[in-house]
């Protein structure tokens, strides 16, 4: 099984700031995604994020917003930029191959 | 359209008893993947089992078993002799691949909170 880990954990940001979160995984995986999760609700997919390419967003998100990079097959960010409250929310990473796929602890963000 | 649907927001099982959480879907890609994942107070995201559309056989995980019906599109997650550290949220996702892996996204239900009780 994959071992996956993020950073920060947690962050609280101003109104107007960017947060970028890292992804790693501890081995190469073919697939990486970005998902939000309010308190109580499902996951929301933000986007797919490709391998040396632009990642494929969601309805509803766009790469201004939520720039995404993917350099290699273990490693992703997701930055959340001109932070807003709504956007406090947890961050997911996931990552894996076609039949199996596994998550991060998850990036706990509030804005104020 | 709602691609993932889990019809229980909730539950509650006596102690020991099995337990079975509904999970129906809607493709028409042939080729798709099935997963559940559970989800304690924690908030991590415990992967449990997976499902390829193509597999004959449902998939077991110790006392996780998949009952997998292609052609109702269900895939109901059973736990047998379920324990209190069962109670959590359990989430059904799926896996299109619009025929090629790197366009395979994974979309998740509504979720099911099941409570055990003792």
């Amino acid at each position: 099984s994959a071992v996956i880990s993020q950073k920060p954990s947690r962050d609280i940001c101003q109104r107007g700031t960017s947060l970028t979160i890292q992804c790693q995984v501890d081995s190469q995986v073919t697939m990486m995604f970005w998902y939000r999760q309010q308190p109580g609700q499902s996951l929301t997919l933000i986007a797919t994020a490709n391998q040396g390419s632009e990642a494929t967003y969601e309805s509803g998100f766009v790469i201004d917003k939520f720039p995404i990079s993917r350099p290699n097959l273990t490693f992703s960010t997701l930055t959340v930029s001109n932070l807003s409250p709504e956007d406090s929310s947890i961050y997911l990473c996931q990552g894996g191959n076609l039949d199996t796929q596994y998550f991060g602890p998850g990036t706990r963000l509030t804005v104020l | 359209a709602q691609k993932i649907t889990q019809t229980q927001p909730g539950m509650f099982v006596q102690e020991k008893e099995a337990v079975t959480l509904d999970c129906t879907y809607d493709t028409s890609d042939p080729s798709y993947g099935l997963f559940w994942y559970k989800q304690p107070s924690s908030g991590e995201m415990i992967f449990l089992i997976y499902q390829g559309s193509y597999d004959q056989q449902n998939a077991t995980e110790g006392r996780y078993s998949l009952n997998f019906q292609k052609a109702r599109k269900s895939a109901n997650l059973v736990i047998s002799a379920s324990q209190l550290g069962d109670s959590a949220m359990y989430f059904c996702a799926m896996r299109e691949d619009a025929g090629y892996s790197s366009a395979s996204k994974i979309i998740f239900g509504s979720g099911t909170r099941l409570s055990i009780r003792p």
